[in-house]
């Protein structure tokens, strides 16, 4: 079993709908949660950033956390064709060994 | 802009070469992280330095080797370059040893 797992998708939608992408994972150590957003051929840009469970908003993006199921959600509403990129989970224990990535999830928005 | 350096942004090179990649990281970032991204096996993380030390190691191959010098930016060395190692080679900074990580815009390395 990987240590993170994440549908590749592509996962497309019309704009305007509400997109839900997730990530699974075996670790319990990991603590830290955080999801980038990667346009083609280009550096992830790090969206949002949570520690522990809960949720975290920021504008049209949401980040939840279930650390019980080992299951963690990036929610965008209005979606927007600008919005269709790869989308990347990555999880940290905190300790010193970098991120561990999802593979990521292909994302289109439909105009 | 992420603030992250890396040079060059492509690099064609053959087989059994050897080739520097370079990374300056964001102004006040102490921690220097190397990463590659192929279709298969999408991002890898291969080492890390913090502050001149080196911090962790990840799938890194005993072919490659990185630095961080007394200014921080730091260097990824490959050698004896195979096919298999054509990939994007990311470079990301962080303040700490292990927070938020802001990636520089890549390094695409074609092995022919």
């Amino acid at each position: 079993q990987k240590e993170v797992e994440q549908d590749p998708g592509p996962l497309s939608v019309p704009e305007g709908a509400i997109v839900s992408l997730n990530c699974t994972y075996s670790n319990s150590a990991f603590q830290y949660f955080m999801w980038y957003r990667q346009y083609s051929r280009k550096g992830p840009e790090l969206l949002m950033y949570t520690y522990s469970s809960g949720n975290k908003e920021d504008g049209r993006f949401t980040a939840q956390v279930d650390k019980s199921s080992k299951y963690i959600s990036l929610f965008i509403r209005d979606s927007q064709p600008s919005d269709s990129a790869t989308y990347l989970c990555a999880l940290s224990g905190g300790g010193a060994d970098g991120l561990t990535f999802g593979k990521g999830t292909h994302l289109i928005i439909q105009p | 802009d992420s603030g992250v350096t890396q040079t060059p942004k492509h690099l064609i090179t053959a087989t059994g070469q050897r080739v520097t990649l370079r990374c300056s990281p964001r102004s006040g970032d102490l921690s220097v992280y190397w990463y590659q991204q192929s279709l298969d096996q999408g991002l890898q993380f291969l080492i890390q330095y913090y502050n001149g030390e080196e911090r962790a190691k990840g799938n890194i191959l005993e072919r490659f080797s990185a630095q961080q010098f007394p200014d921080l930016h730091s260097e990824l060395n490959l050698s004896s370059l195979e096919l298999g190692d054509s990939a994007l080679y990311f470079c990301a900074s962080s303040e700490g040893a292990h927070e938020k990580l802001f990636f520089g815009s890549g390094t695409q390395l074609s092995v022919l």
